[in-house]
């Protein structure tokens, strides 16, 4: 199947600055990409759509100035988490439909602690 | 009318017994119903789909249910193993790719 790569799988920074997660579709092309967070033992909330050459799409209740995505080619989308805070600490997944649409293939996810 | 509902939040089986966990959605405009499990610190691995046209389907030990009219879909996964202990989600999909999630089932499978 598919491959989607996430990196870094897990990241510790400081209160206040940025961090960027990268998430590539390996051996296909995207054109949109979706963003999910997932809190311990919780289910996966999707965050925002990524479309290539396009701004992202956001849900309701995430701010798009503090997650930051960019989608700048067919096989790359990143998150940026600008001025983390404490409560930013999350498992996020990025994924990527594969050829045809039909299934939806995940990264690895990234585990962000903010100190 | 988004939502997923999701049951049983954990499961416990013992090794070789049936495993089932139940999904139930309201919004007709779903039209694909995938699975997915996952292990702690991973991301999801799509494990078995299936679409409202079709009332079951089978994978190895692994059975998706489907009950359109009741808006109902299960996974059946037969001879469990010690394995197959993860978080298992049913999620639904609209026609823009968008994968609305269930809560979670968290299944452990005891030797």
């Amino acid at each position: 199947g598919a491959v989607v790569s996430q990196h870094p799988s897990w990241v510790i920074c400081k209160s206040g600055t940025s961090v960027k997660i990268e998430c590539r579709s390996l051996d296909f092309q995207a054109t949109t990409m979706f963003w999910y967070r997932q809190f311990p033992k919780q289910s996966l909330m999707l965050m925002a759509t990524s479309n290539e050459g396009s701004k992202a799409t956001y849900e309701q209740g995430v701010e798009k100035d503090k997650f930051l995505i960019n989608h700048a080619s067919l096989t790359l989308s990143t998150l940026t988490v600008t001025s983390a805070h404490p409560e930013d600490s999350s498992f996020y997944i990025c994924s990527a439909p594969g050829t045809g649409g039909a299934k939806l293939f995940f990264g690895s996810g990234t585990q962000l602690s903010v100190l | 009318q988004q939502q997923v509902k999701q049951s049983p939040q954990s499961l416990i089986v013992q090794k070789g017994g049936i495993s089932i966990i139940n999904c139930a959605y309201e919004n007709t405009a779903f039209d694909y119903f995938p699975w997915y499990q996952q292990f702690p610190g991973k991301g999801p691995a799509l494990l078995i789909a299936i679409r409202p046209d079709v009332s079951e389907k089978k994978e190895g030990r692994f059975t998706i249910s489907f009950n359109k009219s009741a808006k109902q879909f299960s996974l059946h996964i037969m001879d469990s193993q010690p394995g197959d202990s993860a978080t298992y989600f049913c999620a639904a999909r609209l026609n823009t790719d968008k994968l609305i999630f269930g809560t979670g089932t968290r299944l452990q499978v005891f030797p």
